[in-house]
């Protein structure tokens, strides 16, 4: 069925470091993927996302890319903040059969220390 | 531009009553999806409706309803509770479905004793 892997669970970095999140679907037919970052007691805010026509985009800090062939797509927090600490999201859909739903992988905590 | 916006923020229930949890899309958005956070579990799709129907529903028993109205705000209902429904249950609402940008509300904390 329908599954995101991400990993890792936890990461720490010290601030300034980067940090990388990658996370692997199962559907070969998803080709929307958005990351999501939530703070506590906040919703799931939209940081950035790529579609499966393109390899790699970048938003200042942060940057994702997408392997279609190993079915792996990352994230890459660079000169990380300890504003950055919170969990973050990966997910995918599909257009065609539409299904409307975003598939999620399970959250990475990222604590960035000062 | 408001962003998605839920009520309440929080609600308490005792087991075998129902809840009922309101979400309003971002202006010009027509579909509203619902996903259930919780604890340890992730975001698990619940429902998504667009244009006043139900398109697709996720893997819930059929306790878990909703409508979408004409201004294309939305309500969760839940019937019978039972104390695993307590989570963070979030709205999210779109331009179209199928493949665009999904943007989330603050979500309703549901606690069943």
């Amino acid at each position: 069925g329908e599954n995101v892997e991400q990993h890792p669970s936890t990461l720490s970095v010290q601030e300034g470091d980067s940090a990388v999140i990658k996370c692997t679907y199962s559907d070969s037919a998803s080709n929307y993927f958005p990351w999501y970052k939530q703070e506590l007691g906040k919703g799931p805010q939209l940081i950035i996302d790529i579609r499966s026509n393109v390899g790699e985009k970048k938003d200042q800090r942060i940057a994702v890319t997408l392997n279609k062939t190993a079915k792996h797509f990352s994230l890459h927090i660079t000169e990380t903040q300890p504003e950055d600490s919170a969990v973050y999201f990966c997910a995918a859909s599909r257009s065609s059969g539409n299904t409307g739903k975003l598939i999620f992988g399970q959250g990475t905590t990222l604590q960035v220390k000062p | 531009e408001a962003g998605v916006t839920q009520s309440p923020t929080h609600l308490i229930k005792t087991r075998g009553q129902q809840a009922t949890l309101r979400c309003s899309p971002i202006s010009g958005h027509t579909s509203v999806y619902w996903y259930q956070q919780a604890l340890g579990l992730g975001l698990q799709f619940l429902l998504w409706y667009d244009e006043g129907e139900e398109r697709n529903r996720g893997n819930f028993p059929p306790r878990f309803s909703g409508r979408q109205f004409p201004n294309y705000s939305s309500e969760l209902n839940v019937n019978a509770l039972e104390l695993e429904d307590s989570a963070l249950y979030l709205c999210a609402s779109s331009l179209l479905g199928t493949g665009e940008t999904q943007y989330f509300g603050p979500g309703t904390r549901l606690l069943v004793l």
